[in-house]
């Protein structure tokens, strides 16, 4: 069975620019949350997707964006890159709201690299 | 108030012995989840084991058990017979579903190192 993959591995942008990072979830997971790790910051939640729907929401500003398809991939937009913005995201995936969440499982994640 | 708190920044173990990784959680929602994951120098976030609040038995999954203390709110992580490929950051981690925040608070993390 495929797990959670995240595309691209790498990316490198410049500060003003925009990035589009993609995560398709394990199969019969309907659930997508985004994470942010920067260095330093440990795991911060950014978004949480589940059935089309934006869920729940971290403390993060509104340039920070995205969306969950009808086959339950995802993607998530970064509008406005500033410096601070180069971390890792990593996309994990679950059952959805109707199940209890025993196990949510992430891909290997995107390097984003602001310059 | 900080919701997952692991005290021990960093780890030395043997290898072959086993050693207890720290965790505890701070909630008022009586239906959560406890997880806890390793992240190897690739960044990649593996998902080791998961205790539910109603659960109990202490969860296992082969050499990873969780000593699962609810009165105490402590989810420790405990890994037996050591080995050189555990050397790794370990995350703890909560979900809260009883408020509907299905999604993982995480720990700051405690690195641990398997010396042969």
């Amino acid at each position: 069975e495929a797990g959670v993959t995240q595309s691209p591995t790498h990316l490198i942008k410049t500060r003003g620019q925009q990035a589009t990072l993609r995560c398709s979830p394990i199969s019969g997971h309907t659930s997508v949350y985004w994470y942010q790790q920067a260095l330093g910051l440990g795991l911060q939640f950014l978004l949480w997707y589940d059935e089309g729907e934006e869920r729940n929401r971290g403390n993060f500003p509104p340039r920070f964006s995205g969306r969950q398809f009808p086959n339950y991939s995802s993607e998530l937009n970064v509008n406005a890159l500033e410096l601070e913005d180069s971390a890792l995201y990593l996309c994990a995936s679950s059952y959805g709201t109707g199940r209890m969440n025993t196990e949510a499982f992430f891909g290997q994640g995107t390097r984003l690299t602001v310059v | 108030a900080q919701k997952i708190t692991q005290t021990q920044p960093g780890m030395f173990v043997q290898e072959k012995e086993a050693v207890t990784l720290d965790c505890t959680y701070d909630t008022s929602d009586p239906s959560y989840g406890l997880f806890w994951y390793k992240q190897p120098s690739s960044g990649e976030m593996i998902f080791l084991i998961y205790q539910g609040s109603y659960d109990q038995q202490n969860a296992t999954e082969g050499r990873y058990s969780l000593n699962f203390q609810k009165a105490r709110k402590s989810a420790n992580l405990v890994i037996s017979a050591s080995q050189l490929g555990d050397s790794a950051m370990y995350f703890c981690a909560m979900s809260e579903m009883g408020a509907g925040s299905y999604q993982l608070t995480f720990g700051k993390g405690t690195k641990l190192s398997v010396i042969p």
